[in-house]
């Protein structure tokens, strides 16, 4: 297994326009989280799956966001009618599910998608 | 709100100086507490984790970190930097109680090492 992929790498698009992202996690991965990241900042959680439940969004997720993951496998984002203010680097993660006993698994990064709204 | 502080933003050392990036966090009960890196151009990468145990924690590459729980502060050092240090540091905090699984990142520390 090679970790946690996305594509397309980089996306630039115009205002107004719609993208979407996609996110293979590492396999026997149960959860899938997404984050954006800004330019000078870290990144930013915005929600995250355990199988194919949406368990957690962010105020950050507005009504223009919507992710899904469909099996329980890969994930996609979709930004409809972006905005300038969506330029960023969207990342996705995955780890392994929590155990009985509580605790946290580590969450492996892939290398983003970086978008430009023109 | 958790919050989480990288005390500096931009850190320039020469090869061979040592180094500690402070991170602080503002949520007071359980914790795990995570390093991340970004070398130009590739993802980010793991460089250390603290979940429960010894506090001071040993991670990749020579760098390790102290987990302080009364002063809410996970710093990371490497006594001796090498060039190819040259990366962004994250320093992260995922809180374990009401269900939260979400990672809170500080804004990062861009740590140039020159020969």
């Amino acid at each position: 297994d090679t970790g946690v992929s996305q594509d397309p790498r980089h996306k630039i698009t115009k205002r107004g326009q719609n993208v979407t992202f996609r996110c293979d996690p590492i396999s026997e991965h149960n959860r899938l989280y997404w984050y954006r990241q800004t330019l000078g900042q870290g990144p930013e959680f915005l929600t995250y799956f355990q199988n194919e439940a949406q368990l957690e969004k962010s105020r950050l997720l507005s009504d223009r966001f919507s992710a899904e993951r469909p099996k329980g496998s890969f994930s996609t984002l979709e930004i409809q009618r972006t905005e300038q203010g969506d330029s960023a680097m969207y990342l996705c993660a995955s780890s392994e599910l929590v155990g009985a006993g509580g605790g946290h698994k580590t969450q492996y990064f892939g290398p983003g998608t970086r978008l430009l709204v023109l | 709100a958790q919050s989480v502080s990288q005390h500096n933003h931009h850190v320039i050392l020469s090869e061979a100086a040592s180094l500690e990036l402070g991170c602080n966090y503002s949520y007071g009960g359980t914790v795990n507490l995570f390093w991340y890196v970004q070398y130009p151009g590739q993802h980010l990468q793991l460089l250390l984790k603290y979940f429960s145990g010894d506090p001071l924690v040993k991670g990749i590459k020579g760098f390790e970190a102290e987990f302080i729980k009364s002063k809410f502060s996970f710093n990371l050092r490497k006594p001796s930097v090498q060039w190819s240090d040259t990366a962004e540091y994250f320093c992260a905090v995922n809180q374990l109680s009401g269900g939260y699984n979400k990672l809170i990142f500080g804004a990062g520390t861009r740590l140039a090492v020159h020969p």
